[in-house]
């Protein structure tokens, strides 16, 4: 069956450059999320979107922003990049208004040097 | 906002042992999850409960609504079952549609 895809699986940036991450959710599902997971941290929330609109938003930093496309895939735009927002980023996907679970993608590892 | 309590946070057990791990949150929810997680390694779901009880193999998982509680078990532990456990939980209002996790639990089994 199709799972999540992300892109790309790891990514390596310096400190004050910018990163593009991409999510390809499972095809039919309509809502896509985004979250955060700090070295040895618990994964926080960032954003969610349905239907190409900000559904919820979580503790996303403003240097952050990110979208959902027609075809349903979303990016997430991180600028002026710091140590701190060295982190594994997964994106879940859903289908709304059918079930609430939310299927997970392997992760993007983003590490800022 | 949601806060998600899990126990124990480490827990080394001998295969074959019966596992629990718990999961209280402090507000209403629309449904809960319980994850699993490798080192390094990707977000796997393995239930999701709005109420009652589910089982999957050696994985039962059950929440009581009235009480803000939710427990994960394993049977007869492998230890290919040794993982991060991690409950997160969904809003009950109509926006709160991202998760809020727990701390996870680092499940060790040994041979």
């Amino acid at each position: 069956a199709a799972g999540v895809i992300q892109s790309p699986r790891h990514l390596i940036k310096e400190k004050r450059e910018t990163a593009t991450l991409k999510c390809y959710p499972i095809p039919r599902h309509d809502t896509v999320y985004w979250y955060q997971q700090g070295p040895g941290q618990d994964p926080q929330f960032l954003i969610s979107f349905y239907e190409k609109m900000q559904s919820d938003k979580g503790s996303i930093p403003d240097r952050f922003s990110a979208q959902q496309f027609s075809d349903y895939h979303s990016e997430l735009n991180m600028s002026s990049l710091e140590l701190g927002d060295s982190a594994l980023y997964f994106c879940a996907s859903r289908i709304r208004g059918v079930t609430y679970e939310q299927y997970f993608g392997p992760g993007t590892r983003l590490t800022v040097t | 906002k949601n806060e998600v309590e899990q126990s124990p946070q480490n827990l080394t057990a001998q295969e074959g042992e019966f596992i629990t791990i718990n999961c209280s949150y402090s507000v209403g929810i629309s449904a809960l999850h319980w994850l699993q997680q490798h080192p390094g390694g990707g977000i796997v779901s393995l239930f999701m409960l709005s109420s009652g009880k589910k089982k999957h193999g050696r994985l039962i998982a059950t929440i009581n609504i009235q009480e803000k509680h939710s427990s994960l078990h394993i049977t007869a532990s492998h230890p290919r079952d040794s993982a991060v456990y991690i409950c997160a939980a969904r809003g009950s209002g109509g926006g709160a549609d991202g998760l809020t996790f727990g701390k996870g639990t680092h499940l060790i089994i040994q041979p």
